[in-house]
């Protein structure tokens, strides 16, 4: 079945370490997503590829970096210059960045982050 | 700075009630306007979604009203049921310097009661 896989689901850090999250998609999808969220705020962009080799920053992308080697992998590394890290992040992807309903996000189960 | 703003926070429906989650922004430039459903645990999944040239669509138990000249439109359940419980969000794309992005709002969770 085509989607998108994140791993791990959980993940604990001690403060000072950067962890790197994983997101692979099957859906030869060419847009691939980073999002946050916390409660009582919705989904806050973190950063987004609309192609191999290129991506930009959203909203929030203090903290984090991105890397797009391949079509299919989208890694999200949160740096220990991420002041407040604890989330639930989402890894997405749509067809491509064009308008419409080409721009329908299929997410992942997500990964939960927790800093100790 | 572009926002949605989504309402209420929160929302406790009787089985067969009618679930209305409202949702306003600003930016005039939005040309499409879905809604998510997240269960807990998982992520979200496109639900319905809506054009501005349109004022109501329908699927099923799921409605989206648009009222553009308000710049506000609402997502109806009818007959919600408990498998209905969940986290929806609301959002609209804007186009700014070529590029088309989300913006969410700050999403409802739903609770039907049995």
């Amino acid at each position: 079945d085509g989607g998108i896989t994140q791993s791990p689901k959980y993940l604990f850090r001690k403060e000072g370490q950067n962890v790197t999250l994983s997101c692979e998609q099957n859906l030869n999808h060419d847009a691939m997503y980073w999002y946050r969220q916390d409660p009582g705020q919705g989904l806050r962009l973190i950063y987004y590829s609309q192609i191999v080799n290129d991506f930009q920053k959203g909203d929030i992308a203090e903290g984090y970096s991105v890397s797009r080697e391949k079509k299919e992998s989208f890694p999200l590394t949160v740096t220990s210059a991420q002041k407040n890290p604890t989330a639930f992040y989402l890894c997405a992807s749509s067809i491509d960045s064009g308008g419409g309903a080409r721009l329908k996000l299929f997410f992942g189960e997500g990964s939960r982050l927790t800093v100790l | 700075q572009q926002q949605v703003k989504q309402s209420p926070q929160s929302l406790i429906v009787q089985k067969g009630g009618i679930s209305i989650i409202n949702c306003a922004y600003e930016n005039t430039a939005f040309d499409y306007f879905p809604w998510y459903q997240q269960f807990p645990g998982k992520g979200p999944a496109l639900l319905i979604a809506i054009r501005p040239d349109v004022s109501e669509k329908k699927e099923g138990r799921f409605t989206i009203s648009f009222n553009k000249s308000a710049k506000q439109f609402s997502l109806h359940i009818m007959d919600s049921q408990p498998g209905d419980s969940a986290t929806y969000f609301c959002a609209a794309i804007s186009h700014t310097s070529g590029t088309y992005k989300y913006i969410f709002g700050t999403g409802t969770r739903l609770k039907v009661l049995a």
